[in-house]
């Protein structure tokens, strides 16, 4: 079965670094979009990235873009999102999701990670 | 890109039916037929349950249903079930790689 497992979040201070993987298994992980997804503490949710299947293209949310970096290692089965200059407005709960067509970059998300939390605070 | 606008709670009692609405405008909800539903539990991930504007993935109960008209699309429960209960969140591809959800509707099964 497909399983999306997100890791690395935890407290960071404004302004630093943070890097969030998502471990993928049970599908060809490199014949899917993935996507990055936040939802902030008691509020909806908002798409941050994808990148498509091959890694060739990336888009951003605006919020993020020129701060954030969506990357995926198909050896490791591996999607990555390396966060930098953050702010307190960043702190959320972090999904990686499957984008449900084959080499779709727009969703929809047929799958989920049960997310990781990054709090930006000093 | 604003997000997209859904009713803050909406609710029904066992058996009836409700009807979320999402509105957006002609560059997203009215411009493609790329809206999907997602059913969110407190503290868990989201669900898909409604993907291309009506299409229910596999193991959806038939009892949800979406549509669109215009710029405004639509989730429908019918046979409401205590189980139902929980937030819902509209998607929309909005062109030129946007992507927005959005603000989310708590249903309540009365």
């Amino acid at each position: 079965q497909v399983q999306l497992v997100e890791s690395g979040g935890g407290v960071v201070q404004p302004g630093r670094s943070l890097r969030l993987s998502c471990a993928a298994s049970g599908f060809t992980f490199s014949t899917h979009g993935m996507h990055w997804v936040r939802q902030a503490p008691g509020k909806g949710l908002e798409w941050v990235a994808v990148i498509s299947f091959d890694g060739s293209n990336k888009y951003y949310a605006d919020s993020v873009k020129g701060r954030f970096t969506i990357s995926r290692d198909s050896s490791k089965n591996t999607l990555y999102l390396q966060m930098n200059s953050l702010r307190a407005e960043d702190t959320a709960v972090y999904y990686c999701a499957k984008d449900l067509a084959y080499r779709g970059v727009i969703a929809p998300f047929d799958y989920w990670g049960q997310g990781t939390l990054v709090t930006v605070s000093s | 890109q604003s997000a997209l606008t859904q009713p803050r709670s909406v609710s029904g009692s066992p058996g009836q039916s409700v009807t979320i609405s999402c509105t957006g405008t002609s560059s997203d909800v009215g411009g493609y037929n790329y809206v999907s539903w997602y059913r969110q539990d407190p503290g868990k991930a989201p669900q898909l349950m409604i993907f291309d504007v009506s299409k229910r993935p596999s193991g959806v109960p038939d009892r949800f249903s979406g549509s669109k008209s215009g710029n405004t699309a639509s989730l429908t429960i019918s046979g409401l079930q205590a189980e139902d209960e929980a937030d819902y969140y509209c998607f929309s591809y909005a062109g030129s790689y946007i992507l927005l959800f959005g603000g989310g509707t708590k249903l309540t099964v009365l």
